[in-house]
């Protein structure tokens, strides 16, 4: 089993969509948890770390669940400019591991 | 917002010589900072963790004689592709964490290594 899951997509939704992506994590240890967006050849970048409680920023909400070890993404009100892929990150102490990242393309 | 840059961000070399690319925190201090290797439409993946002022500890797989890591300072850490095969080409990028705890990193733009 990988130690960070992600569904590659890709997910295609009209604009104004809402739209969720799951990632599942291997290691019950696990500290820290991240979505980050990387644009196509480019470096990734934050999007926003995900708490136990639940985390909400403007149009993006991120959810953790421990005991079934997944975290979730939700994407309302879906713009043009959100197309990228975003990536879970998982880490522990010094060791951090990126899944392989969800497409999304949002369509006009 | 904190800064990390890279250099150089292309770099084209013929098989058999090294390369070294530099990583740099601008307007922070990075005890730690990662070197990752994304080939393409694949995820980041880590190949070492790069302590200042001791050795970097290698993910599995990762030749620590061929990728050579220097961290002297808190605020550069260096990679050295040895002897570069046309394998070796990928896009490598580098992130810093802030010294200051916060488990946030922060990206370099990327370096993209060709090997001919």
């Amino acid at each position: 089993r990988k130690e960070v899951e992600q569904d590659p997509g890709p997910f295609n939704v009209p604009e104004g969509a809402t739209v969720a992506f799951n990632c599942t994590y291997s290691n019950s240890a696990s500290q820290s948890f991240f979505w980050y967006r990387q644009d196509c050849r480019k470096e990734p970048k934050l999007l926003m770390s995900v708490y136990s409680s639940g985390n909400e920023d403007g149009r993006f909400t991120a959810q953790l669940n421990r005991a079934s070890q997944y975290i979730s993404l939700l994407i309302r009100d879906s713009k043009l400019s959100d197309s990228a892929t975003y990536l879970c990150v998982v880490s522990l102490y010094q060791k951090v591991t990126f899944g392989t990242g969800t497409k999304l393309q949002v369509i006009p | 917002g904190a800064v990390v840059s890279q250099h150089p961000s292309r770099v084209i070399c013929k098989s058999g010589t090294s390369v070294k690319i530099e990583c740099r925190s601008l307007d922070f201090q990075a005890t730690t900072m990662f070197w990752y290797r994304q080939f393409p439409k694949q995820s980041l993946m880590l190949m070492a963790t790069s302590n200042e002022g001791s050795k970097a500890t290698y993910e599995q797989g990762v030749e620590k004689d061929k990728f050579l890591i220097n961290h002297a300072s808190l605020t550069l850490s260096t990679l050295t592709v040895t002897s570069a095969h046309p394998e070796d080409s990928s896009f490598y990028i580098c992130s810093a964490r802030d010294s200051r705890g916060s488990y946030e990193q922060y990206f370099g733009p990327g370096t993209r290594l060709t090997v001919t």
